[in-house]
């Protein structure tokens, strides 16, 4: 298995257009997760899936986000409308359920979107 | 509000002495802590966990020590090398009882440099 695997590694985009990330989880986890990482900042999460199901999502996830993840593999994170406060490295992770916290979630490299 | 904090923005070690990083919390419903390093332009990589019912855990040159009462936890790297220069992150993961279950909610970061 090579790890978390995410698409693409970088994306410059004008504000206003739309934009897709994708998410290659290790395949045998049930639980994915994305988070947004900015300068200075440690990674804020975002929402995260198991298998195909959407469990939660946080206040930072404006209607201009979604994300999907159909039947429980790969995930997209769509981002309506971009605004230059998106610009942000997109991190994806994916665990087990009941292993994730003692063996660690692990993390794709990330996405780094730039809005100008 | 930031549920777990790391105060020190970074910290600098000579090649060979011990490196320790603090990270305090607020929020006493989360059940694992984590550390994970991350590199420049590549996702988070896990390091160690440990578990709120234990108050130590060590694997290799690393070891994590967590306070309950205190709510705080460090990690102990001895003894440094330079490749351990790295941003070292502290996360916690939400317990089943309460609003952050599942998730992990990290740090603001701290730079470790080890000097030669």
């Amino acid at each position: 298995d090579t790890g978390v695997s995410q698409d693409p590694r970088h994306k410059i985009t004008k504000r206003g257009q739309n934009v897709t990330f994708r998410c290659d989880p290790i395949s045998e986890h049930n639980r994915l997760y994305w988070y947004r990482q900015t300068l200075g900042q440690g990674p804020e999460f975002l929402t995260y899936f198991q298998n195909e199901a959407q469990l939660e999502k946080s206040r930072l996830l404006s209607d201009r986000f979604s994300a999907e993840r159909p039947k429980g593999s790969f995930s997209t994170l769509e981002i309506q409308r971009t605004e230059q406060g998106d610009s942000a490295m997109y991190l994806c992770a994916s665990s087990l359920t009941f292993q994730g916290a003692r063996y660690g979630y692990t993390f794709g490299s990330g996405t780094r979107l730039t809005v100008v | 509000d930031q549920q777990v904090k790391q105060n020190s923005p970074s910290l600098s070690v000579q090649e060979g002495r011990i490196s320790i990083l603090n990270c305090d919390y607020t929020n006493s419903m989360f059940d694992y802590f984590l550390w994970y390093k991350k590199y420049p332009a590549e996702g988070p990589t896990f390091l160690i966990s440990i578990s709120s019912i234990k108050d130590k855990n060590e694997d290799g040159r690393f070891t994590v020590f967590l306070n309950k009462s205190a709510k705080h936890l460090s990690l102990h790297i001895v003894p440094s090398q330079p490749g351990d220069s790295a941003v070292y992150f502290c996360a916690a993961r939400g317990n089943a009882g309460g609003t952050s279950y599942g998730k992990l909610t990290f740090g603001q970061g701290t730079i470790l440099t080890v000097h030669p």
